[in-house]
């Protein structure tokens, strides 16, 4: 089993409508969640981070956490052109005693394509 | 400069061939990666440094050789690759490694690596 898992898409939304990205961690120590955006031939860029159950708005983005059904989705209300990117999934175990404690494990990602 | 930089930003060597990648935050952080992303994989930690100290090595190849010598500046030795090695290497650059509030990771534009 992946340790994080993404739906590798690509996933198409029309312009203005809401894109819903989703994340399945196994970990279920996990503590810490980023949601991170890759246009093509550049580097991640961080976007939301969650750390507690529930959801958190930023704009047109909105995280979701639910560590019980170790899920975590990320909404991109009234999408744009310009939101057409990979979404990265990135998850940070329990800090345990020293060991993995600088580790973010990645989801292999989701393409996402905005359509006008 | 600000951010995470890294030099150069692309890169083609021969598999006898010495090279290193350079990486410097401005962000006044503590800790370093290095990270590998191969095409249709998500992105693989390689190397974690908190404080100039190596605190985590993730079976990378010894062919791979990481230094740190202060907590801004974060070097990759290459030395007798493979053509499998050819990637995009990203450092990132986060305040801690243990805090989850601080745990945030900034990536700087990456270094294109192609081993002929």
């Amino acid at each position: 089993q992946k340790e994080v898992e993404q739906n590798s898409g690509p996933l198409s939304v029309p312009e203005g409508a809401i894109a819903s990205l989703n994340c399945t961690y196994s970990d279920r120590g996990s503590q810490s969640f980023f949601w991170y955006r890759q246009y093509s031939g550049k580097s991640p860029e961080l976007i939301m981070s969650i750390y507690s159950n529930g959801d958190k708005e930023d704009g047109r983005f909105t995280a979701q956490l639910n560590k019980a059904s170790q899920y975590v989705s990320l909404l991109i209300r009234d999408s744009q052109p310009s939101d057409s990117a990979t979404y990265l999934c990135a998850v940070k175990p329990l800090y345990a005693g020293g060991t993995s404690y600088g580790k973010l494990t990645f989801g292999q990602g989701t393409i996402l394509t905005v359509h006008p | 400069e600000t951010g995470v930089t890294q030099t150069p930003r692309h890169l083609v060597m021969g598999m006898t061939n010495k090279k290193s990648l350079k990486c410097e935050q401005h962000l006044g952080h503590n800790a370093m990666y290095w990270y590998k992303q191969s095409a249709k994989k998500p992105l693989e930690l390689m190397f974690v440094y908190s404080l100039e100290e190596r605190v985590e090595n993730n079976s990378v190849p010894s062919r791979f050789s990481p230094e740190c010598p202060n907590s801004s500046h974060l070097f990759l030795h290459l030395h007798t690759l493979q053509p499998e090695d050819s990637a995009l290497y990203l450092c990132a650059s986060s305040q801690e490694i243990a805090v989850a509030s601080s745990y945030e990771q900034y990536f700087g534009p990456g270094t294109r690596l192609t081993v002929t």
